[in-house]
């Protein structure tokens, strides 16, 4: 059960920036816990791309960046790759259920 | 470098059970939570459950509570998961995921992730 909603795809041309929202509630986003990212290229597992809200891992372009406000997160992509071409995931903690980190429904990010 | 080999997925008929394990190197397996993530086939990911560096907690999502069970063998430096009564909705690619610390944190996160093994629940 998805409890943080993002939108099904976005795209994008070449060079452009894209955004993709992730939703929650007074439970989860709302409640100060942590927003991380990831990202899943096709076929593979996913990879950590954005954690604690804003932070990029080593070797992480910084062409990607989160951020936070209220009951929701956003990752942006500026300068946008054909390499870029994944699925991408928020992650947080739900004080409702039961030692649950949650995870949103998920993004396609397709580059035109 | 940090490395996460799952095994024991496969075909397996409903209400039967399997055993998945995680083989793990390249980091002081002892001194981390461990995971194991779930995502069906097409879907999304879904956080199944997860146990302390020592194994003294653990803790499992609404969805499989009471069916499976997780440990650790730190000695093995491996990790596993028990699914018993296995139903259909329950198929999917299984990750194993290493925890940033030593306990259940509702700050930290994923990373790595193993490859993945396929659980097909289906007569």
């Amino acid at each position: 059960q998805s409890v943080l909603t993002q939108p099904p795809s976005v795209s994008g041309a070449p060079g452009q920036r894209v955004t993709i929202s992730c939703t929650g509630s007074s439970s989860n986003i709302g409640a100060g816990y942590d927003v991380h990212w990831y990202q899943q290229l096709p076929g593979t597992a996913p990879k950590i791309l954005i954690y604690g809200n804003s932070n990029r891992p080593s070797g992480v372009p910084d062409r990607f960046s989160g951020s936070k406000s209220g009951t929701s997160a956003s990752l942006a992509i500026t300068g946008l790759q054909a390499e870029d071409e994944a699925d991408y995931y928020c992650q947080s903690y739900d004080s409702s259920l039961s030692g649950s980190r949650v995870f949103g429904t998920g993004t396609r990010v397709s580059v035109l | 470098e940090v490395q996460l080999l799952e095994s024991g997925g496969g075909l397996v008929q409903p209400g039967g059970s399997l055993r998945l394990s995680c083989a793990a190197s390249g980091f002081t397996f002892s001194n981390y939570a461990m995971a194991w993530v779930r995502q069906a086939p097409g879907k999304g990911l879904e956080w199944v459950s997860a146990i302390s560096a020592s194994g003294g907690s653990t803790y499992y999502a609404d969805s499989v509570k009471g069916r499976f069970t997780i440990s650790r063998d730190n000695s093995k430096n491996t990790l596993y998961l028990q699914m018993n009564s296995l139903r259909g909705e329950d198929t999917a690619v299984y990750y194993c995921a290493k925890d940033t610390g030593s306990g259940w944190y509702s700050y930290n996160w994923f990373d790595p992730w193993g490859q993945g093994t396929l659980v097909t629940v289906s007569s």
